[in-house]
């Protein structure tokens, strides 16, 4: 049973553009949500996180918004760069716990 | 923040042999955990580390299989035994700093190919 899904395993985006990252999870105990990103050949490196408290939160280009009753979040990115090309996974936690639990990544090509 | 050095960064190996993957970070870290992602899936969960107690297994993971050591608050190991075929997958190993439900850390993975 997949908790966490990334329905879109690829997206391609023209340079300037926004790109929208997806992601549904199943689990209503979850209150904690991540981005990642993740170059070939390395590990994942954190983006943006929220709590189930907001519904938005920003930092720079790139922004993550949660609709708790849709049980969908988003990550937009704006305006889109050639260097953002990665795979992108978001991660789901309880309260206080540190289990993550990862969708399957949606590869993110940015076109020049 | 948190470094993490992980090492081989990849291998080939054949099967029935096993492999020890190392995991150094450059500070003290209650809990590390080990990851493994399989061509195509999500990163899953193996085992939690802690140090000076036996690690925790997810289930589908077992020790005999996966054995782990942790013998201080910045280093730990993580083997893969017996291996075949099914085992190749990127393994990562990560901490989280704080108490819980924040940012983890990476280390840039594993990738192991079982020949």
């Amino acid at each position: 049973d997949q908790q966490v899904k990334q329905n879109s395993p690829s997206l391609s985006v023209q340079e300037g553009r926004i790109s929208i990252l997806n992601c549904d999870y199943t689990n209503s105990m979850f209150d904690y949500f991540l981005w990642y990103k993740k170059y070939p050949a390395e590990g994942p490196t954190f983006l943006i996180s929220i709590s189930s408290i907001k519904d938005k939160n920003e930092d720079g280009r790139f922004t993550v918004f949660l609709n708790k009753s849709a049980k969908h979040l988003s990550l937009h990115i704006v305006p889109s760069q050639p260097g953002d090309s990665a795979v992108y996974f978001c991660a789901a936690s309880g309260s206080g716990t540190y289990k993550y639990i990862f969708g399957t990544g949606t590869r993110l090509k940015v076109l020049a | 923040s948190a470094v993490i050095s992980q090492k081989p960064s990849r291998d080939i190996c054949q099967r029935g042999t096993s492999l020890t993957i190392q995991c150094q970070v450059d500070s003290q870290v209650t809990m590390m955990f080990w990851y493994r992602q399989q061509p195509g899936q999500s990163l899953t969960l193996i085992a939690t580390a802690n140090q000076g107690s036996e690690a925790t297994y997810e289930s589908g993971f077992v020790i005999d299989k996966f054995p782990i050591s942790r013998p201080n608050l910045t280093f730990s190991t993580l083997t893969v035994s017996n291996m075949s075929p099914e085992d190749s997958s990127i393994y990562l190993c990560s901490v989280e700093l704080g108490e819980g439900g924040g940012e983890a850390f990476f280390g840039q993975g594993t990738r192991l190919t079982v020949v």
